[in-house]
């Protein structure tokens, strides 16, 4: 049973073109982020939507933009594609809620970009 | 801004030896979270431990344990009894209640038997 599944895992692209990545999570979570890893392995975020909502916008190219279909789904599409975005790209989800659940954030698989 | 620093880029132990992997961070916050994450080979995202700041008591889980310091914003991992699987990336993640979570660069430990 996955519990946060990304499709594809890998991705290869030529420059210039438009792809999406896409999210999905069954632990009937409100809340989904996208994570970027480089190729140093440095994480960070880029977006995060509660219930449909974003919530959370950092610093990324126009580009690249989210979407939220349902609670349960949070795509990625990404325009003109550039050298600079070949990365691991994370889906994760988790639940806001009470102190005591910690709101521990579940990771998909990652999707290994690369553009050539 | 929260920041999250991981001063040892690698770090090598010996099969059932022990290991302690150092993280520090930055907030003026007084309730938080923190977490050790692994990320072996295959890339998938492992939480490890997590702590929350308002609570003295430092976390267990198994073979790995956190020394949390508060007053010293500093937050090791120290993993007991090395196994041959335990050789990954290991990232250290701040959390400020159900805000996002900001990592450290990692570090990525070797085990040798």
């Amino acid at each position: 049973d996955t519990a946060v599944s990304q499709t594809p895992k890998y991705l290869v692209t030529q420059m210039g073109n438009d792809k999406s990545i896409k999210c999905e999570q069954n632990l009937g979570h409100d809340t989904m982020y996208w994570y970027k890893q480089d190729s140093k392995k440095f994480l960070k975020i880029m977006f995060s939507y509660n219930n449909k909502e974003l919530i959370i916008n950092e610093t990324v190219p126009n580009r690249f933009s989210p979407k939220s279909p349902d609670k349960a789904h949070l795509n990625l599409h990404i325009n003109s594609l550039e050298l600079g975005d070949s990365a691991v790209y994370f889906c994760a989800s988790s639940r806001l809620g009470q102190r005591s659940s910690y709101n521990e954030q579940f990771f998909g698989p990652g999707t290994r970009l690369t553009v050539l | 801004a929260q920041t999250v620093t991981q001063s040892q880029p690698e770090m090598s132990v010996q099969e059932a030896e022990t290991v302690t992997l150092s993280c520090t961070y930055d907030t003026s916050e007084s309730d938080y979270y923190l977490f050790w994450y692994k990320q072996p080979p295959s890339r998938q995202m492992i939480l490890v431990i997590r702590q929350e700041a308002y609570k003295q008591q430092n976390a267990t889980e198994n073979r790995f344990s956190v020394n949390f310091q508060k007053a010293a914003k500093s937050f090791s991992l120290k993993i007991s009894d090395s196994q041959l699987g335990d050789a990954a990336m290991y990232f250290c993640a701040y959390r400020k209640n159900t805000d996002k979570l900001i990592f450290g660069t990692g570090t990525r430990l070797q085990v040798f038997p």
